[in-house]
């Protein structure tokens, strides 16, 4: 019953393929997003979604583009990779709502180790 | 200035010591305060939330936040080597739904 899954869990490809990292939620969040953290343990926000709408969308380079089949779901995809994309990254969830308070507390999913030769 | 600023550490604490874990931010919007911890090699793991000035106690966990000061803290109490790792502190801005984290704090429990 894993609540935020990710696969696949490593990812090891060439410079200049597309890939897509896949992300799942059961928990009946709203919200999505997607970190990347670097080899410095940095967490760094690269985008969430919100009822199939972007809400946020940090200034990470056009070749990443999440996509939301449905509430549950928010795909990374990477086009034309570079050896800078190394990291690992993770998915998120959480329940925003409309109240206008935005308490906002994310559970992340195990990560995904990507790792461009 | 960062966003979210924490000492990367290590922090190093005996067993069944209290460990203290510090934070700053510079937004003073901010609304809304975290504390992950992570394990090396594992996903954040939520731990802590605080949204109003004062102490929030969880069992051995004790998030304090000072809004005024720009300030939030995590203490853990008796401190156990299976509480060895990273602490990430986190904000979020009312009406955003981005959270924005620090580096986070290495702790090490010594037994």
């Amino acid at each position: 019953d894993t609540a935020v899954s990710q696969t696949p869990k490593y990812l090891v490809t060439q410079m200049g393929n597309d890939k897509s990292i896949k992300c799942e939620q059961n928990l009946g969040h709203d919200t999505m997003y997607w970190y990347k953290q670097d080899s410095k343990k940095f967490l760094k926000i690269m985008f969430s979604y919100n009822n199939k709408e972007l809400i946020i969308n940090e200034t990470v380079p056009n070749r990443f583009s999440p996509k939301s089949p449905d509430k549950a779901h928010l795909n990374l995809h990477i086009n034309s990779l570079e050896l800078g994309d190394s990291a690992v990254y993770f998915c998120a969830s959480s329940q925003v709502g409309t109240s206008g308070k935005f308490y906002n507390e994310q559970f992340f999913g195990p990560g995904t180790r990507l790792t461009v030769l | 200035q960062k966003e979210v600023e924490q000492n990367s550490g290590p922090l190093s604490v005996p067993e069944g010591a209290i460990a203290s874990l510090n934070c700053t931010y510079s937004d003073r919007g901010s609304q809304s305060f975290f504390w992950y911890r992570q394990y090396s090699g594992k996903s954040p793991e939520l731990i802590m939330s605080i949204y109003s000035n004062g102490d929030k106690e969880d069992g051995r966990f004790t998030a304090q936040l000072n809004k005024a000061s720009q300030y939030v803290s995590l203490l853990i109490r008796d401190s156990q080597p299976s509480d060895s790792a990273t602490y990430l502190c986190a904000v979020t801005l009312v009406g955003k739904g981005d959270m924005r984290f620090g580096a986070g704090t290495r702790l090490t429990v010594k037994p």
